[in-house]
């Protein structure tokens, strides 16, 4: 079975500048998350969707971060301006559906570097 | 709120000795906790899972950890420790469900650890 999917590995970028990151969850997940994680810290989530809808968006910072995911399939992420604290790995992850969710798969993550 | 501390913020053992990386968590009801692991360079992978059932939990890899309501703590430990498991360790909380959907994770900061030859 393949896993999440994740690209760009790495990104550089100046601030002020937009970025987008994307992701394939593991075929038939239903829930996909997107978490950022901050050197020296664990994943916050920022976004939750189910199938194509949000579920839990409450600590995007929504006046430069939005997030889509259409078709409910694969997503992206969106960052515009960036700015300096956006500097971070970005993790996005999947579930199936149901109440037994507890695994989370994680990818490989996006590192986001903003000079 | 849910919440998790580690304690450490970096474990230095050597190979075949014990480890023991500590988890203390705070909930205003009975917690679903977990132990995730990331390697370099890769994914975060679960180690294992508490949700109310039995309080020792086995994981991948000799991995176990004891859930303790007295103390409020969900340490993670190995009897012996392999290179391979050199990695950074997350301790987890579910946090509350709302909206008809599981309430989402709330990881701690981290564990470091090294494991000496």
């Amino acid at each position: 079975e393949a896993g999440v999917a994740q690209s760009p590995r790495y990104k550089i970028i100046e601030k002020r500048q937009s970025v987008a990151f994307w992701c394939n969850p593991i075929s038939g997940h239903a829930t996909l998350y997107w978490y950022q994680q901050i050197l020296g810290q664990g994943p916050k989530l920022l976004i939750q969707f189910q199938n194509n809808g949000v579920v839990d968006d409450s600590q995007l910072p929504k006046d430069r971060f939005s997030a889509e995911r259409l078709k409910g399939v694969d997503s992206t992420l969106k960052i515009q301006p960036a700015k300096l604290e956006d500097s971070a790995v970005y993790l996005c992850a999947s579930s199936p559906a149901g109440r037994d969710t507890d695994t989370q798969y994680f990818g490989p993550g996006t590192r986001l570097t903003v000079l | 709120a849910q919440s998790v501390t580690q304690l450490d913020s970096h474990v230095s053992v050597s190979e075949g000795t014990p480890v023991l990386l500590r988890c203390n968590y705070s909930s205003s009801y009975s917690p679903s906790l977990f132990w995730y692991v990331q390697h370099p360079n890769k994914g975060l992978q679960l180690l294992l899972k508490y949700t109310s059932a039995a309080t020792l939990v086995k994981g991948i890899n000799g991995f176990e950890a004891e859930f303790k309501k007295s103390e409020t703590s969900f340490h993670l430990t190995k009897p012996s420790a392999h290179m391979s498991d050199a990695a950074e360790y997350f301790c987890v909380v579910r946090g509350v469900s709302y909206g008809g959907s599981q309430g989402n994770l709330i990881f701690g900061k981290g564990t470091k650890l090294s494991v000496k030859p």
